[in-house]
C-alpha cells in the first residue's frame, strides 16, 4: 500500500506571496491532519479535515487555510506568506470513523517551505 | 494529553540494542503511548503503539510499565541508519488528532 504522498517536496517562495500545499493520503484514510515544524516551535498542529469537513484546528491565523476533496486528497494555503512561515509542512493521514476514532497517523515526506 | 519526559540524547553501538525510556506519570487510563522517530529533514515514521501489554513488531518492541507510567522502546539490533530523533507521545485514540510532539530522544548509533 503506498504510503502518504506530498507535493511539491520543496519551494521558495517570496514575501507577500500565497502558496498551495497538496496532500494524497494513504487509501482508504479518510482523515489528513497538517502539521508545521519548525527548529523553534516543533511540530505544531494546522488543521484536520475528515470527509471534506475541519474537524478541528490549531491555533494558526486566518492565512493558512485548507480544504479536503471528495477523494480524501488534501490542499493547505497559505496566503500573505511571511519570513516565519519558513518550515517544514507536514501532512499526515489515518484511519477514522465519524464518531471521532482515531487510529495511527502516517506521515508523509514533509513540504519545505522557504520564505524569503 | 499527558506529557512526557524523555532523555535529550543517546548512543548506542551498531548491533546492539537500543533501549530508549520515556516517562509518563500523568497518563490517564485511556490513553495510549506511541513512538515515532523523524530522520533528518523527513517526516516522523511510525514505529509501534500500545495501550498496557507489551508489543513487538518488526521494528521494534515496547515495553510499558504496570503501572504506566513509564516505557521503553527497544530497537534490537541498531544499525546506522536507526540514527534518528525518537519521539513519545501518549493520546487518546479519539476526538483530537492533535499529536503534541516533545523535543525527543536523539539517539546516534556509532559503528
Amino acid at each position: 500500500k503506498a504510503g502518504v504522498t506530498q507535493t511539491p517536496r520543496y519551494l521558495i517562495k517570496t514575501r507577500g506571496q500565497q502558496v498551495t500545499l497538496s496532500c494524497s493520503p494513504i487509501s482508504g484514510h479518510r482523515s489528513v491532519s497538517w502539521y508545521q515544524q519548525t527548529p523553534g516551535q516543533g511540530l505544531q498542529f494546522l488543521f484536520e479535515y475528515f470527509s471534506e469537513t475541519q474537524r478541528n484546528k490549531g491555533n494558526f491565523p486566518g492565512r493558512f487555510s485548507g480544504r479536503q476533496f471528495s477523494n480524501s486528497r488534501s490542499e493547505m494555503n497559505v496566503s500573505t506568506l511571511e519570513l516565519g512561515d519558513s518550515a517544514l509542512y507536514l501532512c499526515a493521514s489515518s484511519f477514522s470513523l465519524l464518531s471521532g476514532l482515531q487510529e495511527t497517523q502516517y506521515f508523509g515526506p514533509g513540504t519545505r517551505l522557504l520564505v524569503l | 494529553d499527558a506529557k512526557t519526559t524523555q532523555p535529550t540524547s543517546m548512543d548506542c553501538a551498531e548491533g546492539r540494542a537500543a533501549n530508549l525510556p520515556c516517562n509518563h506519570s500523568t497518563i490517564s487510563g485511556n490513553e495510549y503511548v506511541y513512538w515515532y522517530r523523524q530522520i533528518h529533514s523527513q517526516g516522523p515514521q511510525y514505529i509501534i503503539h500500545g495501550l498496557k501489554n507489551n508489543e513487538t513488531n518488526e521494528m521494534a518492541s515496547l515495553i510499558i510499565t504496570e503501572d504506566r507510567k513509564s516505557s521503553t522502546l527497544i530497537l534490537p539490533h541498531a544499525t546506522l541508519r536507526d540514527t534518528a530523533v525518537y519521539y513519545c507521545i501518549v493520546r487518546l485514540p479519539y476526538n483530537n488528532n492533535d499529536m503534541r510532539f516533545g523535543a525527543g530522544t536523539r539517539l546516534t548509533v556509532k559503528p
